[in-house]
C-alpha cells in the first residue's frame, strides 16, 4: 500500500498569512493526488483534483502543486473559514490512501 | 442536486456484523462509484472501500477479509457488510461519491456514526 506522509500535523497561522501543507508519497503516484478540507462539523469537501486542478466553487486562494512523491497544498491569504483540517489522498493505486491530516489553527 | 445519506445501526455488539447502507440521489450509480470512508474518533480519514460503475469492487487490505460492498441500482442504494466487528471499528462512516474522469470525491455523506460495544 502506498503511504501518504502530511506535514505538519498541526499549523498555528494568522489570518492573511499564506501557508503550505505538504504530502509525501511512499513512491511516485504520478500526480493522482487530491486535496480535502473537514470543518469542524464534520463536513467535508474537496479543494484539489489531479494536483494542481481547482474544484468548482473553490475559491482561488487555494493551489495545490507537485509531481513524483512531493506534493503541496498552499493558501495564499488565509480567511477565517480556512481553519480547518485538510486531508491529502492518492488515487494511483487500490487501496487508496489518505494522509494524516493537517489542523490548521488560529495563533 | 446530488445527496448521498448513510444509514443503519448506531450500536453495534463485538464480534457481530455491521451493515450500513447509502441511499443516493441526483446520479446514477452506473455511471459512477461509490466509496466508504471512515473516521474513527478523534483521527483521520481511512479509506474502506468501492463498488465501481461497473459493479467491481476494491477494497482496504487491512479489512478485505471482512468486507463486502454491493448495490442495488433500482433503489440507488449502495450496501457495506463488515463482520466480526472489534472496538476498533468504532468510527464515522461516509459513503462518497467519485467523479468518473479525475477520481475525485466531489460529493459526501453526513456520515453514519458507528459505535462497537457490548
Amino acid at each position: 500500500d502506498i503511504q501518504m506522509t502530511q506535514t505538519p500535523s498541526s499549523m498555528p497561522a494568522s489570518l492573511g498569512e499564506r501557508v503550505t501543507i505538504s504530502c509525501r508519497a511512499s513512491q511516485g503516484i504520478s500526480n493522482y493526488l487530491n486535496w480535502y478540507q473537514q470543518k469542524p462539523d464534520g463536513t467535508i469537501k474537496p479543494l484539489i483534483y489531479y494536483t494542481s486542478n481547482l474544484q468548482s466553487g473553490v475559491p482561488s486562494r487555494f493551489s495545490g502543486s507537485g509531481s513524483g512523491t512531493d506534493y503541496s497544498l498552499t493558501i495564499s491569504s488565509l480567511e477565517p473559514e480556512d481553519f480547518a483540517m485538510y486531508y491529502c489522498q492518492q488515487y494511483d493505486s487500490s487501496p487508496w490512501t489518505f494522509g494524516g491530516g493537517t489542523k490548521l489553527e488560529l495563533k | 442536486q446530488v445527496q448521498l445519506k448513510e444509514s443503519g445501526p448506531g450500536l453495534v455488539q463485538p464480534s457481530q456484523t455491521l451493515s450500513l447502507t447509502c441511499t443516493v440521489s441526483g446520479f446514477s450509480l452506473t455511471s459512477n462509484s461509490v466509496h466508504w470512508v471512515r473516521q474513527p474518533p478523534g483521527k483521520g480519514l481511512e479509506w474502506v472501500g468501492a463498488i465501481w460503475s461497473g459493479g467491481s469492487t476494491d477494497y482496504n487490505s487491512a479489512l478485505k477479509s471482512r468486507l463486502s460492498i454491493s448495490r442495488d441500482t433500482s433503489k440507488s442504494q449502495v450496501f457495506l457488510k463488515m463482520n466480526s466487528l472489534q472496538t476498533e471499528d468504532t468510527a464515522i462512516y461516509f459513503c462518497t461519491k467519485v467523479q468518473p474522469y479525475y477520481y475525485v470525491m466531489d460529493a459526501w455523506g453526513q456520515g453514519a456514526s458507528v459505535t462497537v460495544s457490548s
